[in-house]
């Protein structure tokens, strides 16, 4: 089962691109990988998803080892309204049973 | 948009009380899911349905009890409630099941159990 870790907090600067990892070391063939974000008072939202190597959307870019047991989830030039928590979840395609969303890391940036 | 509803923001309740919460989404989802999420421990699946009165436990479902009798509504039950079920609780929504499908979230309900 695709257990997934992540640091609990990270500062940032505005400007600065912020890198955020997510372990998963048990993850399946079949899992994917897929970025949530959540403000206060709010549910999580879909930012990205992979599956392997780098994927580019208009808000991240995600990037996966060829081993896959971890995925870096990176915001370039980061502002104020990016504050929030980053959700990692793993998880294949069918079936919620294998489903893992990690604790979360509180990303909090200084002006 | 896919849009989620929850039937309260905030719900005060006293132990032993019978508490219903509430779920509805307008995009025609198969999937549907209720999590808990407390501070250090992220989001924690309680169950979740991939049909009309098709349900499936998840990581912690001890204590609840869900229904789903319509398509569009899963409601979360707490047959009679808890000081340590005190929590934000999110609905979530999916057209396919797994990790690989988008999940759609509500706000959240929270939850404070007396």
């Amino acid at each position: 089962l695709a257990k997934t870790t992540q640091p609990i907090s990270m500062d940032s600067y505005e400007g600065q691109e912020v890198n955020i990892t997510c372990s998963h070391n048990n993850i399946a063939t079949n899992d994917y990988i897929t970025w949530y974000q959540q403000f206060p008072s709010q549910g999580p939202r879909f930012i990205i998803q992979g599956y392997k190597t780098k994927v580019t959307n208009e808000v991240a870019s995600l990037f996966i080892p060829a081993d896959r047991k971890s995925s870096t989830l990176s915001l370039p030039r980061v502002s104020l309204s990016d504050t929030a928590v980053y959700y990692c979840l793993v998880g294949g395609e069918t079936g919620a049973n294998n489903l893992f969303f990690g604790t979360g890391t509180r990303l909090t940036v200084i002006p | 948009d896919v849009k989620v509803t929850q039937s309260s923001r905030y719900l005060v309740k006293r132990t032993g009380e019978k508490v219903f919460l509430e779920c509805v989404q307008d995009m025609d989802h198969e999937n549907m899911f209720w999590y808990r999420q407390d501070p250090g421990l992220g989001l924690r699946l309680i169950y979740f349905s991939y049909d009309v009165k098709m349900k499936e436990k998840g990581d912690i479902p001890e204590g609840y009890s869900v229904s789903r009798e319509k398509k569009e509504r899963f409601s979360l039950i707490l047959e009679s409630a808890s000081t340590n079920q005190t929590s934000m609780y999110l609905c979530a929504s999916s057209l396919l099941a797994g990790g690989r499908d988008t999940q759609y979230f509500g706000p959240g309900t929270r939850l404070t159990v007396l």
